[in-house]
């Protein structure tokens, strides 16, 4: 089954650190782009960073840059978001999902909830 | 950054009826605008993309037009599942991808 799933979320205290993690299957991984989508309760989604299929090349929203870098494993069909310095406007679904060629594309993961509280 | 911006912010729609979504982007983005639907609890699904390209699996009651600036989403004849929040995002300019606000549409 072509599949994202992500994992790592949790509570984590302003000033925190955290590591997020997509496990992709049921596709070629390093063929494709992968970005990190965010969205906070009641608000629409928001881009948070790209990363090439090679993981030479990362984009970040300015929101984030500085603070989150992603990389990948591609060995593993994994993509990563290391956030640190975080926020209450970090709190947030945090999605991944796959760039490149829409017609090829799978659908995002279900999410995995990171809420900062003081 | 091009700011996409949606109209209205919520839509009530007989079951049946036409449905008509619209976004502008405030700046030439060509055709490079996609639809997606979200339900609560669930990830955005992509519907549309190029502007009018319905992505696999997806009903032919939903159709996308526009280019340049302007963008309409249409649901031919609303059913029930179709109740949900429909965003318009841009990948034309990027960084950043940038999304609408959403549209609500629900069963009147």
């Amino acid at each position: 089954e072509v599949q994202l799933v992500e994992s790592g979320g949790g509570l984590i205290q302003p000033g925190g650190s955290l590591r997020l993690s997509c496990a992709a299957s049921g596709f070629t991984f390093s063929s494709y782009s992968m970005h990190w989508f965010r969205q906070a309760p009641g608000k629409g989604p928001e881009w948070v960073s790209y990363i090439s299929a090679s993981g030479t090349a990362m984009h970040y929203a300015d929101s984030v840059k500085g603070r989150f870098t992603t990389s990948r494993d591609n060995a593993k069909n994994s993509l990563y978001l290391h956030m640190n310095s975080l926020t209450d406007e970090d709190t947030a679904m945090y999605y991944c999902a796959a760039g490149g060629a829409f017609e090829d594309r799978p659908p995002w993961g279900q999410g995995t909830l990171v809420t900062v509280f003081s | 950054e091009v700011v996409m911006t949606q109209s209205p912010a919520t839509l009530s729609v007989s079951l049946g009826e036409r449905a008509t979504l619209s976004c502008r982007a405030s700046q030439s983005i060509s055709s490079n605008l996609a639809w997606y639907q979200q339900k609560p609890g669930q990830a955005p699904r992509l519907l549309i993309y190029g502007a009018s390209t319905r992505a696999t699996g997806i009903p032919a009651r939903f159709s996308g037009s526009g280019f340049v600036t302007d963008f309409t989403l249409t649901i031919s004849s609303l059913q029930s599942e179709d109740s949900a929040v429909y965003y318009c995002q841009q990948y034309s300019n990027w960084p950043p991808l940038t999304f609408g606000g959403g549209t609500k549409v629900e069963i009147k």
